[in-house]
């Protein structure tokens, strides 16, 4: 079974851009939440998607959206970007919501804003 | 605030001993904890699940669970180089999303 797939994997925008990343759970997976990884600050919890709806949010700023389709697709989108928005960005998917759930987690995707 | 603490190390070790990773969590409600491994540069992986009290072992690796002191620990013995890595701590359960530690470094030495 395919594991959780991330896109694109590495990226470099220029501050004020915005961008977008996607993300396949494994097959059968309804749940995907996402995280954004930082040396100083760990693993932080974005949102969490789980058939379409969001169902937990973290504490950023609106400028950090996702969503989710109904093949359990989910993209996250960050809008007019910032310095400290450069960061490991992982997907990770469940069968069921993650706080029931094993969750496994993407590649990520490597954001670079400069 | 649930929380999750775990020692940020490095923790050295020499290659063939025991590592003792450790890990305390806030919330006495937390139901599902886990182990995830993460090298450099890379994404966490998934080491063990624990959901009762007790020990669980697979393979190399022993995760230990306490609920009565709130806490978890993961055994790595017969330690290789290759299991030098950061080890993230997770706990879960009821309503709330999984929190993670911020992680322990591992150094295995020749």
């Amino acid at each position: 079974k395919a594991g959780v797939t991330q896109t694109p994997r590495y990226l470099i925008k220029t501050r004020g851009q915005q961008v977008t990343l996607s993300c396949s759970p494994i097959s059968g997976h309804r749940s995907v939440s996402w995280y954004q990884q930082t040396p100083g600050q760990g693993l932080q919890f974005l949102f969490e998607y789980f058939s379409e709806t969001q169902r937990n949010k973290g504490n950023f700023p609106g400028r950090f959206s996702g969503r989710q389709f109904s093949n359990s697709r989910s993209e996250m989108n960050v809008s007019t970007l910032e310095l400290g928005d450069s960061a490991l960005y992982l997907c990770a998917s469940s069968e069921g919501p993650s706080s029931g759930n094993t969750i496994y987690f993407g590649e990520g995707s490597w954001l670079t804003v400069v | 605030q649930k929380e999750v603490e775990q020692n940020s190390g490095p923790l050295s070790v020499p290659e063939g001993a025991i590592a003792s990773l450790n890990c305390t969590y806030s919330d006495r409600g937390s139901q599902s904890f886990f182990w995830y491994r993460q090298y450099s540069g890379k994404s966490p992986e998934l080491i063990m699940s624990i959901y009762s009290n007790g020990d669980k072992e697979d393979g190399r690796f022993t995760a230990q669970l306490n609920k009565a002191s709130q806490y978890v620990s993961l055994l790595i013995r017969d330690s290789q180089p290759s299991d030098s890595a950061t080890y993230l701590c997770a706990v879960t359960g009821g309503s709330y999303i999984p929190t993670f530690g911020r992680g322990t470094s591992l150094i295995v030495h020749p």
